[in-house]
């Protein structure tokens, strides 16, 4: 069965200090792997995608990279506008259409 | 550019009413999809439409329904509702232009808060 984990559950960092989100993932082969950010009542925003082990994407203080077991979503020099619920969700290649298997997500709060 | 469109945006439901979320995207996409959001879980795909004409059942389709209108519509109905369907739903859309096993990332709208009581 696919799988998707997300850890920390929750974090709070100060503004300024940097960490990383992962996401861990259990396919029988990876079409895609997809990073979303979701704000209090919102949808989910899309970020990024990466298609291969060893692929590194970048948006601003955002990089999110991945191996073949799992991804991380690196912020560097927070701001307390980077706060937000990070969504991890990969592409099983054995899923016919466009079906999505979601993480549960990570709760990034940045203080000031 | 709205991007993709959900109404309502907050429903109260009493066990047994029905009701149909719409939804509307205006970027020309073939791929539609339903999802529910629970706390503690990640989105669910409910039934998705990969092209105009098509729907196919996703992780948890009992209890609804879904018609594809046309190209820009996917609604999502609620026969007899549930406490059990108290949820967010979501609608999303991807081009899927190069068919179902396309990479494209799916944009979602702001979401369907449902409580039913």
């Amino acid at each position: 069965e696919d799988q998707v984990t997300q850890s920390p559950e929750a974090l709070r960092l100060q503004e300024g200090e940097s960490s990383s989100l992962n996401c861990s993932y259990t396919v029988s082969g990876l079409r895609g792997l997809f990073w979303y950010r979701q704000d209090p009542g919102k949808g989910p925003e899309f970020l990024f995608t990466l298609y291969s082990a060893g692929e590194e994407k970048e948006k601003e203080r955002l990089k999110a990279t991945l191996t073949k077991k799992e991804s991380f979503l690196h912020i560097t020099a927070p701001k307390p506008e980077d706060s937000a619920t990070y969504l991890c969700a990969v592409h099983p290649m054995d899923n016919y259409g466009q079906n999505f298997v979601f993480g549960p997500g990570t709760r990034l709060s940045v203080l000031p | 550019n709205a991007g993709v469109t959900q109404t309502p945006k907050f429903q109260v439901l009493k066990t047994g009413q029905s009701m149909t979320l719409q939804c509307a995207q205006d970027m020309n996409h073939n791929s539609m999809y339903w999802y529910r959001q629970d706390p503690g879980m990640g989105l669910r795909l409910i039934y998705y439409s990969a092209s105009e004409g098509t729907t196919d059942k996703g992780e948890v389709p009992n209890g609804y329904n879904v018609s594809r209108l046309n190209k820009r519509e996917f609604s999502l109905r609620l026969e007899s509702a549930a406490p059990s369907q108290t949820s967010v739903y979501f609608c999303a859309s991807s081009e899927g232009r190069r068919g179902p096993y396309s990479n494209q990332p799916q944009h979602f709208g702001d979401g369907t808060r449902l409580s039913i009581l």
